[in-house]
């Protein structure tokens, strides 16, 4: 089983939808938790952490279910330039030095 | 802030040919992480410095591949020889929490090395 699994779509939006993104982590003394964001040929960036009592930032939600070790991410009236793979990613637990494990991806294409 | 910088961006090499991958950390990081990126496998983490020691370096595919970091603000990884099936994206990374990774990383842009 993978460390860390999400669905990889690709989800096709029109421009308002709200989409949610689910991921799924194998290994229960996880500590940290993060959505990214990658656009095509770019680079990763951070786009928010996700923390245990769930937290937003403007139309993104992100929540974390640790007895069910499951995280998603919401994204509330698509935009266009919402359009990219979002990661899902999770710092493994037992270590005091910050390895992450990036999952696959979900492509989100926003149309208009 | 210059950002996490990366050199080459592109580089095409042929196979059997030495490959070496260069970047800069973020000043004041002191944590610094090397990806590898394809299609079928994602991101995979290849290996970790922390204070310019390596920490976990489980993810080096092979003995062809070796990384240095011979002080803060520098570091290299290096292809010896290069084989076709390790063209990919290779990004480098950095973080200023001693590496607990509890804000996260800054990729650089990445190299993306195509060995024919």
């Amino acid at each position: 089983r993978k460390e860390v699994e999400q669905d990889p779509g690709p989800f096709n939006v029109p421009e308002g939808a709200t989409v949610a993104f689910n991921c799924t982590y194998s290994n229960s003394a996880s500590q940290s938790f993060f959505w990214y964001r990658q656009d095509c040929r770019k680079e990763p960036k951070l786009l928010m952490s996700v923390y245990s009592s769930g937290n937003e930032d403007g139309r993104f939600t992100a929540q974390l279910n640790r007895a069910s070790q499951y995280i998603s991410l919401l994204i509330r009236d698509s935009k266009l330039s919402d359009s990219a793979t979002y990661l899902c990613v999770v710092k493994a637990g037992g270590t005091s030095y910050g390895k992450l494990t990036f999952g696959q991806g979900t492509i989100l294409t926003v149309h208009p | 802030d210059a950002g996490v910088i990366q050199s080459p961006r592109h580089e095409v090499t042929e196979m059997g040919q030495e490959v070496t991958l260069r970047c800069k950390p973020i000043s004041g990081h002191n944590s610094l992480f090397w990806y590898r990126q394809t299609m079928m496998r994602g991101l995979e983490l290849l290996i970790y410095f922390n204070n310019n020691v390596p920490i976990d370096d489980s993810g080096m595919p092979e003995d062809r591949f070796s990384a240095k970091m011979p002080n803060a603000s520098f570091s290299t990884l290096k292809i010896q020889p290069s084989e076709p099936r390790d063209s990919a994206v290779y990004f480098c990374a950095s973080s200023n929490d001693r590496g607990r990774g509890l804000r996260g990383y800054t990729f650089g842009s990445g190299t993306r090395l195509t060995v024919v």
